[in-house]
This record gives C-alpha cells, sequence and structure tokens, in this order.
C-alpha cells in the first residue's frame, strides 16, 4: 500500500516553456503533499508544501509565480514549472503524507534545452 | 532552521563488510528520523523511521539508531552485499504532519564484489 506516481518521469523542454508534472496517491488520500528538487550530488530540498483546496506554502527562495502549485482533490497535486529556464532542469520528486510517514514519488527528470 | 549532515560522503568497502554510515542534525526537537536509499536516477526507497521515543530500529540486515540529545544516527549494515550498492539519505522531521522532511546530502555506498 501507500503507492505514489508521478508523470512523466522524464521530460525535455526547450527554454521559455512550461511543464507540468503530476503527483498522486493511488491508494490513499493525502491532505498534504510535499514537492522537493534535487540537483546533481545534492540533496533533496523541500521546495513547497501543498495543501488540499488551499495554497501552497513556499520554502524560502523558492519563487511561486515560476513554481505553480495546485492541489485540487487528495490524489493529486501538480507543479508547473512556468517559462522554464536550462537552470531549472533538475530531479523533482514529490511525497504524500500519511499519518507519520511520507511517500515518495519515484521522480521526474526535468531538461530544460 | 534544522541542519542534517552525513558523513562520510562516499565510502567504498568490500563485500561482507559491516559498516556504519553517519548522520547529525542540529535541532534536536525532532519528531523522527528516517533513512532512505536512493538508487541513481530514481525515487527514494524509505528503509527504517525512528521516532524521536525510539532509541533504535531494526530491518533484516538494517539497523539505524538515534540519540536525539547529541543530534545524531547512525545506519549500520551487516554483511555488505553488491545490491547494497546505492546513495543512503537521513532525514530528520521536525514538525506536524505539515512539514517536510529536511535531508542530508547523503552518503554513496559501493560495496566491490
Amino acid at each position: 500500500g501507500a503507492v505514489v506516481s508521478q508523470h512523466p518521469s522524464r521530460v525535455i523542454c526547450k527554454s521559455g516553456t512550461s511543464v507540468k508534472i503530476e503527483c498522486r496517491s493511488l491508494d490513499f488520500q493525502a491532505t498534504t503533499m510535499f514537492w522537493y528538487r534535487q540537483f546533481p550530488k545534492q540533496s533533496l530540498m523541500l521546495m513547497a508544501t501543498s495543501n488540499e483546496g488551499s495554497k501552497a506554502t513556499y520554502e524560502q527562495g523558492v519563487e511561486k509565480d515560476k513554481f505553480l502549485i495546485n492541489h485540487a482533490s487528495l490524489t493529486l497535486s501538480t507543479l508547473t514549472v512556468t517559462s522554464a529556464h536550462p537552470e531549472d532542469s533538475s530531479f523533482y520528486i514529490c511525497s504524500a503524507s500519511l499519518g507519520i510517514w511520507q511517500y515518495f514519488g519515484p521522480g521526474t527528470r526535468l531538461t530544460v534545452t | 532552521k534544522q541542519e542534517v549532515t552525513q558523513i562520510p560522503a562516499a565510502l567504498s568497502v568490500p563485500e561482507g563488510e559491516n559498516l556504519v554510515l553517519n548522520c547529525s542534525f542540529t535541532d534536536s526537537a525532532i519528531y523522527n528520523l528516517q533513512w532512505f536509499r536512493q538508487d541513481p536516477g530514481k525515487g527514494l526507497t524509505s528503509l527504517l523511521l525512528i521516532q524521536s521515543s525510539q532509541r533504535e530500529q531494526t530491518s533484516g540486515r538494517l539497523n539505524a539508531s538515534l540519540d536525539k540529545s547529541s543530534g545524531r544516527s547512525t545506519l549500520y549494515i551487516a554483511a555488505s552485499q553488491p545490491g547494497d550498492s546505492a546513495t543512503y539519505l537521513c532525514a530528520a522531521y521536525s514538525g506536524g504532519g505539515a512539514d517536510g522532511l529536511t535531508f542530508g546530502k547523503g552518503t554513496h555506498l559501493i560495496i566491490q564484489p
């Protein structure tokens, strides 16, 4: 149980375009989902906390107008990278909380050319 | 702000050896500490979670300990195998259900056959 999926697993886009990443909890409902970013050889850094039905809470230094988060249901959160630039190329991982546990998706590799 | 440090950053040992990975955190007011495994280009696999009231947790060949007062946790891997090769991340959970995890940078482990 407690499976989280992400789609797509890999995406390549051109600079200036927008990309949407989906995070779904498949067999449980998650009031809260989290979005992390991981650059090569670095740790996962929390970008934002996504709460169902309300605005996301962004960590310091993360541009909320660039990284749009929508948590429209208890099983789906989306992250849209707007006007993507090469420096946004990274590994994006979401997690969904169930009690004290966080269950992680498999990640999305974004490459901006 | 919580900071998590992992030592060593990389470790290479022959198959069959027992080894210890170290994790330290600056704020001892944690709810739990979790160890994850990450394979190259993949998401996270949760290995062990230690509640703040616990001293250790065991799963198969893995044993994780927690010393809140000193801000340290260790992951002990017994009888290492080549399949254990991966990056091991520890993460501290400091808040309620609406808070994300604070990750260390990880220890890149290679088990030589």
